[in-house]
């Protein structure tokens, strides 16, 4: 079985760059999270999607950061213009069902540094 | 105010040891769950173990239990007979009523364990 599946494993850009990170869910899960990992703020969610559609997005920095799901098997998260304060680790988790025991399974991150 | 607290930032434990990894939350919905994942050096976020707010006994999984005090909103993780493997960071995080709501993390709590 395919865990989450995300892209690249790491990418190195340089300040002004668009960065485009890309993610997979496990088939048939129908939420799907993006977190942000730092060592001063910890895991952050970013935004999440329920069956395709953006449910929250209070999280996502500012405007420079944009998320799409067009497919129930395909999420990216872009951010234009990057700034070195953006490095840090994005996590893709999906997870399926209604009850709260909905374990999210989480990607192998994306390790994002903008210099 | 800070959904969940883990007030450990680090810990030491001696091999074969049992260690208690603390978490506390905070929540006025009835119905929430409760759940510990681990970080190895590698990055990957692998889940534990789950607590649901109205299950009657402390959830266990192998060497790993949960001490779940509801009346003081603590989920302790209580790992026995640690090993060297289990060196990591453990997070603690809270999903509040049913549905395809995201996790709360907390800031973690690295383990170090010691031969």
């Amino acid at each position: 079985d395919a865990g989450v599946i995300q892209s690249p494993r790491h990418e190195v850009t340089e300040m002004g760059q668009e960065v485009t990170l890309r993610c997979k869910p496990i088939s048939g899960h129908n939420s799907l999270f993006w977190y942000r990992q730092t060592m001063m703020r910890g895991l952050e969610l970013l935004i999440y999607f329920n069956n395709n559609v953006p449910i929250d997005d209070s999280g996502m920095p500012e405007d420079r950061f944009s998320a799409k799901m067009p497919n129930a098997s395909f999420s990216t998260l872009k951010i234009q213009p990057s700034e070195p304060r953006d490095s840090a680790v994005y996590f893709c988790a999906s997870s399926l069902g209604q009850g709260l025991y909905n374990e999210q399974f989480f990607g192998p991150g994306t390790r994002l540094t903008v210099l | 105010a800070q959904k969940i607290t883990q007030t450990q930032p680090g810990m030491f434990v001696q091999e074969k040891e049992a260690v208690t990894l603390d978490c506390t939350y905070d929540t006025s919905d009835p119905s929430y769950g409760l759940f510990w994942y681990k970080q190895p050096s590698s990055g990957e976020m692998i889940f534990l173990i789950y607590q649901g707010s109205y299950d009657q006994q402390n959830a266990t999984e192998g060497r790993y239990s949960l001490n779940f005090q509801k009346a003081r909103k603590s989920a302790n993780l209580v790992i026995s007979a640690s090993q060297l493997g289990d060196s990591a960071m453990y997070f603690c995080a809270m999903r509040e009523r049913s549905g395809n709501t995201p996790l709360v993390f907390g800031k973690g709590t690295r383990l170090s364990v010691i031969a």
